[in-house]
């Protein structure tokens, strides 16, 4: 398996873009993970889709901020408009639902926001 | 207060010596334990995991949680200079929202 993908690796836009990350679990992971890691703040999850359905959001921090799962091998994180605080990198995790416990992580999305 | 606490470090040691690395946490409703390790600029990925108190040994590594305390540890004995990164703990009630220490980094200088 080729792990947990996420796209673009870098991305640098202006304040007020619109900015969306992309990532595809594991396959037959059933459970998908959005969160943020920066220096001051750390990794904070986000918001997480268990079978494609969001079931806590209340990390996201702002009506800004959107996710969807349309199907079990693809998520976005949309930022609508993107501002400079929102600079971070965004991780992607999955997990089964099933036998296993902790998350796989992909590489991550450097968001940097001018 | 966080609800989990971790010394961001840095700590640097010697190859082979024998690294201690430490959480604290206050929501007494965590059962899942996790340590992960961070090299730079890639994802976490896990390193162990404990399910509810205990002891757990994989080669190297040994994992422990005192819930009575609220403290869970991660040793490395004979450290390698290749586990230079950094290393996070884990924790959750429901193996679904991981809360994360802020990370340690561990330097091992050959």
């Amino acid at each position: 398996d080729a792990g947990v993908i996420q796209s673009p690796r870098h991305e640098v836009t202006e304040m007020g873009q619109e900015v969306t990350l992309r990532c595809k679990p594991i396959s037959g992971h059933d459970y998908l993970f959005w969160y943020r890691q920066t220096m001051m703040r750390g990794l904070e999850l986000l918001i997480y889709f268990n079978n494609n359905v969001p079931i806590d959001d209340s990390g996201m921090p702002e009506d800004r901020f959107s996710a969807k799962m349309p199907n079990a091998s693809f998520s976005t994180l949309k930022i609508q408009p993107s501002e400079p605080r929102d600079s971070a990198v965004y991780f992607c995790a999955s997990r089964s639902g099933t036998g296993t416990y902790g998350y796989t992580f992909g590489s991550g999305t450097r968001l940097t926001v001018v | 207060q966080k609800e989990v606490e971790q010394d961001p470090g840095p700590l640097s040691v010697p190859e082979g010596a024998i690294v201690s690395l430490n959480c604290t946490y206050s929501n007494s409703a965590f059962q899942y334990f996790m340590w992960y390790r961070q090299y730079s600029r890639k994802g976490p990925e896990l390193l162990m995991y404990t399910y509810s108190s205990g002891n757990k040994e994989d080669g190297r590594f040994t994992a422990q949680v005192d819930k009575s305390s609220k403290y869970i540890s991660l040793f490395i004995r004979d450290s390698q200079p290749s586990d230079s990164a950094t290393y996070l703990c884990a924790m959750s009630a429901s193996n679904n929202d991981m809360r994360f220490g802020a990370g340690t980094r561990l330097t091992v200088k050959p």
